[in-house]
């Protein structure tokens, strides 16, 4: 079982609107969460972390996290067209060197 | 600059023959992944080298290889392609910890015929 599950799989967006996609864990080993943003054609580049419970914002970009159920949201504040990417929910387990386990990811299709 | 370099961007290989893919960055970074990506699924850990100790999963032990001949550069060896390696392989490199940003390349992508 895929143990970093995203919901949906895709959704679509007026410019201007707000976009909102899930990330569930089901490790407790695995609490330390990173959105990662792709846009076609490029690797990975990083959002932004969360480590702690309630909100982080960054920008239009608002992160969410439940410690309790390990869930954590991404919020996309007045959507733009280069908003459009591949979204991929990350955990981490803090043990030092240990690398991210991926989500399948969300696809993000804003529209003018 | 957090420039991490991928060659080549594309490879056509033959079943049977071997793959090396290169990987570079001049950040310093003591740890450097690479990572399998097939398509509608997540990108899959393969290894990690921290310093010059090589980690590698469980379950693609014996299906890759790998250098770090200094801290820059990292290679990812495939010494006899199968048609199940066709995938993009995306190298990533960070400082050690699970708090630090991984910075990916744009990835190579690996066509088998």
């Amino acid at each position: 079982q895929q143990k970093v599950q995203q919901s949906p799989e895709s959704l679509s967006v007026p410019e201007g609107g707000m976009a909102s996609f899930n990330c569930t864990s089901s490790d407790r080993n695995f609490q330390y969460f990173w959105w990662y943003r792709q846009h076609s054609g490029e690797g990975p580049k990083a959002l932004m972390s969360i480590f702690s419970d309630g909100d982080k914002k960054e920008g239009r970009f608002t992160a969410h996290l439940n410690k309790a159920s390990l869930h954590v949201s991404l919020h996309i504040r007045d959507s733009q067209p280069s908003d459009s990417a591949l979204y991929f929910c990350a955990a981490s387990d803090y043990q030092g060197g240990r690398a991210l386990i991926f989500g399948t990811g969300t696809t993000v299709s804003v529209s003018p | 600059d957090t420039t991490v370099k991928q060659n080549p961007r594309y490879k056509l290989a033959r079943v049977g023959k071997p793959v090396n893919l290169i990987c570079s960055q001049t950040m310093n970074h003591d740890t450097m992944y690479w990572y399998q990506k097939k398509p509608n699924q997540a990108p899959k850990l393969l290894l990690f080298y921290y310093d010059k100790i090589l980690n590698r999963e469980a379950d693609t032990f014996e299906k890759f290889q790998s250098s770090r001949p200094n801290n820059s550069f990292c290679s990812l060896y495939i010494g006899s392609a199968g048609l199940e390696y066709s995938a993009m392989y995306l190298c990533a490199s960070s400082r050690r910890g699970g708090q630090d940003t991984q910075y990916f390349g744009p990835g190579t992508r690996l066509l088998v015929l």
